[in-house]
């Protein structure tokens, strides 16, 4: 069964310091894999993705990194800012039949205190 | 920037009733989702749509589940009959394109509250 596990489940750093969010999935055939930001009460918004190929993309302050090997994935948040506060879900995508139904994470729950 | 719309943001309904989820996709998309996160759980896709057919379905979109687009601007939700385990925030999602790689913009929810 596609599976996406995330951790930690919760973070609570201070603003300006860095940190890392970890997701490992089982999801095969891997078609690609995605991070998004979703604030409370609204919809994920899509920060970054990576297929197959790629290893690491960045996005402003994110920095997300893919090993397909190991089926392991980061992001990476510098410089935290007070509206990183947010949940992250770590989303992976498979390709199975021509079918590209979504598998998500549980998310993690970053605080960044002032 | 465009954006997905979703109403109402809140709906409270009793155990058995029908109820009736509205979005309005971004204007030049061409492909629909719903999906359901139910509280302090995940994000569970429901299922897609495109040229007024349902593309793909979760095992969770059974038969009381139905989708629809009335009109040129609204894709609907739609639970026939509303259980307790039905209480979840639901979101709706477009895409311009499909395949693998496609950017998904996603509307802020509908919470369902069934008693």
């Amino acid at each position: 069964k596609n599976q996406v596990e995330q951790s930690p489940q919760s973070l609570i750093i201070l603003e300006g310091k860095n940190c890392t969010l970890q997701c490992n999935y089982t999801v095969s055939p891997f078609s690609n894999l995605r991070w998004y930001k979703q604030d409370t009460g609204r919809g994920p918004v899509s920060l970054t993705i990576m297929t197959f190929s790629e290893n690491t993309k960045s996005n402003g302050r994110y920095t997300a990194t893919l090993d397909a090997d190991t089926k392991q994935s980061s992001l990476h948040i510098t410089a935290s800012q007070l509206s990183d506060s947010a949940s992250y879900i770590c989303v992976v995508r498979g390709a199975s039949g021509g079918s590209y139904i979504p598998t998500f994470g549980r998310g993690t729950s970053l605080i960044v205190h002032p | 920037e465009p954006e997905v719309t979703q109403t109402p943001s809140h709906q409270v309904t009793q155990m058995g009733q029908e109820v009736i989820l509205r979005c309005v996709p971004i204007s030049n998309h061409l492909y629909f989702y719903w999906y359901r996160q139910i509280l302090g759980q995940k994000v569970e896709f429901l299922v897609s749509f495109y040229n007024n057919e349902i593309s793909e379905k979760s095992e969770i979109f059974d038969d009381q589940f139905s989708v629809e687009r009335p009109d040129g601007s609204n894709f609907t939700l739609k639970i026939r009959s509303t259980k307790l385990e039905d209480s979840a925030m639901y979101f709706c999602a477009s895409s311009e394109t499909s395949g693998p790689t496609y950017e998904q913009y996603f509307g802020p929810g509908t919470r369902l509250t069934v008693t």
